[in-house]
């Protein structure tokens, strides 16, 4: 079972910034926090991942809590073509063996 | 150049049948894997290979069998095919086993009749 929650849908307006928020209070201290994404009919796209500290590329800046139980991906600027559904995971088990276990994500519409 | 290219991106056929997807990266990566994406669109992972070994098997029924032929390739065979199969298959790779960051391919729809 995945280890987060994520809220199911959000709208965000264009040139605004969306903020997508993520709960995942059961995660171990070794364990990461990937974001990803899935536009439609495309296979899952990897965004940006942290452990403890904030982290910022090109596509999105991670904001992870201190408690490191939740945690906020924002896009600055969505435009119409970040329209996805959005993955938050906890990658569980460590090394050779871990794993990324998908949730139900959470759908963003950006609208015009 | 795609870096991850499944073949073939649709196929329909009929229960009991046998079938095959393939997969390449021209990444260089070591880890390869295979996703199920389901009618509710839930993504689980189904195998996992390194250097052509297996590392990875989640709970899936021994009529889906992986084959690496080098650790560039990992195709997915499944035998007496069934209703529920059906499905979008992603491949996947990165660098090494211990990393998150994966590189998806476009997806192969399964239809079974």
């Amino acid at each position: 079972d995945a280890k987060t929650t994520q809220p199911p849908s959000m709208d965000c307006a264009e040139g605004r910034a969306a903020n997508l928020p993520c709960n995942h209070s059961t995660i171990s201290g070794n364990e990461y926090v990937y974001w990803y994404r899935q536009i439609h009919s495309q296979g899952p796209q990897y965004i940006i991942h942290g452990l403890k500290n904030n982290e910022t590329n090109e596509m999105a800046s991670l904001i992870i809590t201190e408690d490191r139980k939740s945690s906020t991906l924002i896009l600055p600027h969505a435009t119409l073509r970040d329209t996805a559904v959005y993955y938050c995971i906890v990658r569980v088990g460590s090394g050779n063996t871990g794993k990324l276990i998908f949730g139900q994500g959470t759908t963003l519409q950006v609208k015009p | 150049d795609t870096a991850v290219s499944q073949t073939p991106k649709y196929l329909v056929t009929q229960m009991g049948n046998d079938k095959s997807i393939k997969c390449e990266q021209n990444l260089g990566h070591d880890t390869m894997y295979w996703y199920k994406q389901d009618s509710k669109k839930f993504l689980k992972i189904m195998f996992s290979y390194n250097n052509k070994e297996l590392i990875i098997n989640e709970t899936v029924p021994n009529r889906f069998s992986p084959k690496s032929p080098d650790k560039a390739h990992l195709n997915l065979h499944i035998n007496s095919l069934e209703l529920g199969d059906s499905a979008v298959y992603f491949c996947a790779s990165s660098l090494n086993p211990g990393t998150g960051e994966l590189f998806f391919g476009e997806g192969s729809r399964l239809t079974v009749l």
